[in-house]
């Protein structure tokens, strides 16, 4: 079974300049997360999608932060402009939402961000 | 303060010795607790994950949780230079914010041969 699928794997860019992530879950997981991790720190969650349902969004800094799950399958993170201090690993997740004990959620590699 | 404190170590340690995880935590809402491995240039990976107070073994790994000291552990036997790695712990509060993991800040754990 594939795992989560995101590109790119690095990119660099310019202060203010606009980025994208992507990301492709394990097929049939109906729940997908975006979760940031700064260098030495744990992974802390952007905003989960329930399907097509931004069902937790309360992290996202939504003034320059946008994220959209069109058809409920792939997803895909902007930001625009990029400061310096976003430069993070920005990492995917998905798991099978079935709200119980035991819904594992599994983590692509992640995309490495540095903005210059 | 933040709600999930974690040593970030470095943690060196030689092969076969136990290595003894822990954290911290402030929400007394938290009923659910995993540790997470995490290779270089890797996601983290689900280890275990409990609910409540209690032990669970899988292999050499053992995870604790005492709710009434908000304090959790995950014991490695016979630790490996495979072992060396990240590990986070995480919680979540259930129910409809199931999926909402809080983590620390990692332990970076290192075992040579």
């Amino acid at each position: 079974e594939a795992g989560v699928v995101q590109s790119p794997r690095y990119k660099i860019i310019e202060k203010k300049q606009p980025v994208a992530f992507w990301c492709n879950p394990i097929s049939g997981h109906n729940t997908l997360y975006w979760y940031l991790q700064n260098l030495g720190q744990g992974p802390e969650l952007l905003i989960r999608y329930e399907n097509e349902e931004a069902v937790d969004d309360s992290q996202l800094p939504k003034d320059r932060f946008s994220a959209e799950r069109l058809k409920g399958v792939d997803s895909t993170l902007k930001i625009q402009p990029a400061e310096l201090g976003d430069s993070a690993v920005y990492l995917c997740a998905s798991s099978k939402g079935q709200l119980a004990v035991g819904d594992e959620q599994f983590f692509g590699p992640g995309t490495r961000l540095t903005v210059l | 303060q933040k709600e999930v404190e974690q040593d970030p170590g470095p943690l060196s340690v030689p092969e076969g010795a136990i290595v003894s995880l822990n954290c911290t935590y402030s929400n007394s809402a938290f009923q659910y607790f995993m540790w997470y491995r995490q290779y270089s240039r890797k996601g983290p990976e689900l280890l275990m994950y409990t609910y409540s107070s209690g032990n669970k073994e899988d292999g050499r790994f053992t995870a604790q949780v005492d709710k009434s000291s908000k304090y959790i552990s995950l014991f490695i036997r016979d630790s490996q230079p495979s072992d060396s790695a990240t590990y986070l712990c995480a919680m979540s509060e259930g129910g409809t914010s199931y999926g909402k993991l809080t983590f620390g800040q990692g332990t970076i754990l290192t075992v040579h041969p």
